[in-house]
């Protein structure tokens, strides 16, 4: 049974059109992550949410924002999505203990018309 | 210096034989060590945690150096299936984790 439901599997939206992508999960974890993976490369970590505490990585545009609403659920905005911003976006969760892996939603493929 | 590096491969390997992959971490902060497996436009997923004791799990057996700095991954006798991405991650002590570009394995019959 899928415990990381990301929805849609696939998003395609038109250049500057904003697109939301969802993840929830049943683990129960409190950190949940997103990434941004190309092709060829590795995961880019976005942002992450210590519970409540909402964590930017540095490098992350100001376009890309997220929520979360409660434990189960977290949200991936695009305000303004650009060429640039088509990839594979992936949601991860984790206990906070040291040395927990991370678990992967299926991903959600977006493309930019 | 990337925070995590890996060969890119691909490795080109027969059914039967034995690869290793390496990676190397530049922060020597670096707490806990994972190996994940992604194939073809799928998410990762853990293949198998690396302790500083090094562990095994059937084919799979993964090693820490922390005085060097790398980790590495062992497959003994490769199957088919085992073709995919081996992906190094690296975890600081605030779980922030690190993933290397992947090692690209191709096992052939």
């Amino acid at each position: 049974d899928a415990m990381v439901i990301q929805n849609p599997r696939y998003q395609v939206t038109q250049f500057g059109k904003p697109v939301t992508l969802s993840c929830s999960q049943t683990l129960n974890h409190n950190v949940m992550y997103w990434y941004q993976q190309k092709s060829s490369q590795a995961p880019k970590l976005l942002f992450h949410y210590y519970d409540k505490d909402f964590n930017n990585e540095a490098d992350t545009p100001d376009n890309f924002q997220s929520r979360r609403p409660n434990t189960s659920f977290c949200f991936l905005d695009i305000r303004s999505p650009g060429l640039g911003d088509a990839a594979m976006y992936l949601c991860a969760t984790s206990r906070q203990d040291l040395g927990q892996p991370q678990h992967f939603g299926d991903g959600t493929r977006l493309s930019i018309l | 210096r990337k925070e995590v590096e890996q060969d890119p491969g691909p490795f080109n390997v027969p059914e039967g034989a034995t690869v290793a992959f390496n990676c190397t971490y530049s922060n020597s902060a670096s707490q806990s060590f994972f190996w994940y497996r992604q194939d073809c436009r799928k998410e990762p997923k853990l293949l198998m945690s690396v302790y500083s004791s090094g562990n095994e799990d059937g084919r799979f057996t993964a090693q820490l150096n922390r005085a060097s700095q790398y980790i590495s991954l062992l497959i003994r006798d490769s199957k088919l299936s085992d073709s995919a991405t081996y992906l190094c991650v690296v975890t600081l002590n605030n779980n922030d984790m690190r993933f290397g570009a992947g090692t690209r394995l191709t096992v052939k019959p």
